[in-house]
């Protein structure tokens, strides 16, 4: 089983839809957790970083974090064309070594 | 302040040749770590350097190794190049402490 567990998508909305995208991991130990978000031939770019458990919202991002269950989300509000891109989630326990998930191909259609 | 910087940004390479990429990190930053990308793999990690130490390692072969210079610029070596090294290379700094990571834009290695 993999630390972490990201539905890989693709992922079609239409403009101005709200996109919900998650991830689940196995490892207790994790306290740090961000979302990063990466274009075509480029590199991650952060987006969201969350210590711990609770919301963090941030314009049109919203991430959650759900260490009971395992579990963080992050939320786009009316979601742009723009936005379309792969997402990435990451999280790291005590070792400063980070985990990130596989990403989901977001696309959304004008 | 700037970003963190590789080079070079493209690079083709035969089998068994060597290649060395280069990171600068973000001013101020003692970590840097190296990911290898691939569209089937994802983002795997190789190794963390900080303060001139390796701190971290992933799970890749001897071939991969590294090293950070005082002034916490970072250089990642392959040796004896595979055709599945092909790949993007991205290096990430942070302060050490590990809140979070800032990625370059990554070297494209290709190798024929």
């Amino acid at each position: 089983q993999k630390e972490v567990e990201q539905d890989p998508g693709p992922l079609s909305v239409p403009e101005g839809a709200i996109v919900s995208l998650n991830c689940t991991y196995s490892n207790s130990a994790f306290q740090y957790f961000m979302w990063y978000r990466q274009y075509s031939r480029k590199g991650p770019e952060l987006l969201m970083y969350t210590y711990s458990s609770g919301n963090k919202e941030d314009g049109r991002f919203t991430a959650q974090v759900d260490k009971s269950s395992k579990y963080i989300s992050l939320f786009i509000r009316d979601s742009q064309p723009s936005d379309s891109a792969t997402y990435l989630c990451a999280m790291r326990g005590g070792t400063y070594k980070y985990i990130f998930g596989t990403g989901t191909r977001l696309k959304v259609l004008a | 302040k700037a970003g963190v910087t590789q080079t070079p940004r493209y690079l083709i390479k035969t089998r068994g040749q060597q290649v060395t990429l280069s990171c600068s990190p973000i001013s101020g930053h003692r970590s840097v770590s190296w990911y290898q990308q691939t569209p089937g793999q994802g983002l795997q990690f190789l190794f963390e350097y900080f303060s001139e130490t390796q701190r971290n390692k992933g799970n890749f072969p001897g071939r991969f190794s590294g090293r950070q210079f005082s002034n916490s610029r970072s250089e990642m070596n392959v040796s004896t190049l595979e055709l599945g090294d092909s790949a993007l290379y991205l290096c990430a700094s942070n302060t050490g402490q590990g809140e979070t990571q800032y990625f370059g834009p990554g070297t494209r290695l290709l190798v024929l």
